[in-house]
C-alpha cells in the first residue's frame, strides 16, 4: 500500500547549524510534496511544498529537493533558530484523494 | 479568509459513548479530510469528503463514520467509543482536494476516553 518512510525520528542539532530530514514514498504517482510544521499543542502548518515537475524549491532558510526516480524527498533547514524546534511532517500526495503522511521528524534546535 | 475551524476543542467521553465532531473549512473549499493524531501512530488518514460524497476511506473500522452538508461543513462522529479512540482528531480543507491542492487543518479537537 501506499507509504511514506521518515528519518529521523528525532533530530538535534546546535543553533546556526543546518537540519536535514529526508523521506521515501512508494506511490510512484505521487505528484505533490508537502511538509508541515507541527508546533507543540498546536496544528500541523504548511511551509514548504514541491511539485513533481520541480527538482528543488527554497524560501529563505528552507529548500526542499526531490527525486522522482529514487522516490525520495528531503527537507534543508538553514542557520536553524530555537523557533524551528517542532515536529515536522513529510506528505506525499497521489492519484488517491488522501495525504500520505511520514511518521514525523522531532527537531531539537539547542541554544 | 477565516482558518478551518473545528469545534469542541476539547471532549470527554466514556467507553461505550459515541460522539459527534464538527468542521467548517475555509470558504470557498469543498474538500474535507480528516485525521487522527496519537503519539504513538502519527497522523493517519480517516476520509475524505468532496461536495457531499465521501471520495476516499482510511483503514478505520466502521465504527468512524463521518458526512459532509451542502455547505462543505463536515462532521465525523464515532460510536462505541474505546479507550484506543483518544487522540487528536483534525480535519484539513481544500480548494477540490486535487492532486495538488494545498490542505490547511483547523486546530483539532481533543477526545479522551474514559
Amino acid at each position: 500500500g501506499e507509504n511514506v518512510e521518515q528519518h529521523p525520528s528525532t533530530l538535534s542539532v546546535q543553533e546556526g547549524d543546518s537540519a536535514v530530514i529526508k523521506c521515501t514514498y512508494s506511490d510512484s504517482a505521487s505528484n505533490y510534496f508537502p511538509w508541515y510544521k507541527q508546533e507543540l499543542g498546536k496544528r500541523p502548518q504548511l511551509i514548504i511544498d514541491i511539485r513533481s515537475n520541480v527538482g528543488e524549491k527554497k524560501d529563505q532558510r528552507i529548500a526542499v529537493t526531490l527525486n522522482k526516480t529514487a522516490k525520495h524527498f528531503s527537507l534543508h533547514i538553514t542557520e536553524t533558530q530555537p523557533e524551528d524546534s517542532a515536529v515536522y511532517f513529510c506528505v506525499a500526495k497521489g492519484g488517491t484523494y488522501k495525504y500520505i503522511f511520514g511518521t514525523g521528524t522531532r527537531l531539537k534546535v539547542l541554544a | 479568509k477565516a482558518g478551518v475551524t473545528q469545534t469542541p476543542r476539547y471532549l470527554i467521553k466514556t467507553r461505550g459513548q459515541q460522539v459527534t465532531l464538527s468542521c467548517s473549512p475555509i470558504s470557498g473549499h469543498r474538500s474535507v479530510s480528516w485525521y487522527q493524531q496519537t503519539p504513538g501512530q502519527g497522523l493517519q488518514f480517516l476520509f475524505e469528503y468532496f461536495s457531499e460524497t465521501q471520495r476516499n476511506k482510511g483503514n478505520f473500522p466502521g465504527r468512524f463514520s463521518g458526512r459532509q452538508f451542502s455547505n462543505s461543513r463536515s462532521e465525523m462522529n464515532v460510536s462505541t467509543l474505546e479507550l484506543g479512540d483518544s487522540a487528536l482528531y483534525l480535519c484539513a480543507s481544500s480548494f477540490r482536494g486535487g492532486s495538488t491542492d494545498t490542505q490547511y487543518f483547523g486546530p483539532g479537537t481533543r477526545l479522551t476516553v474514559l
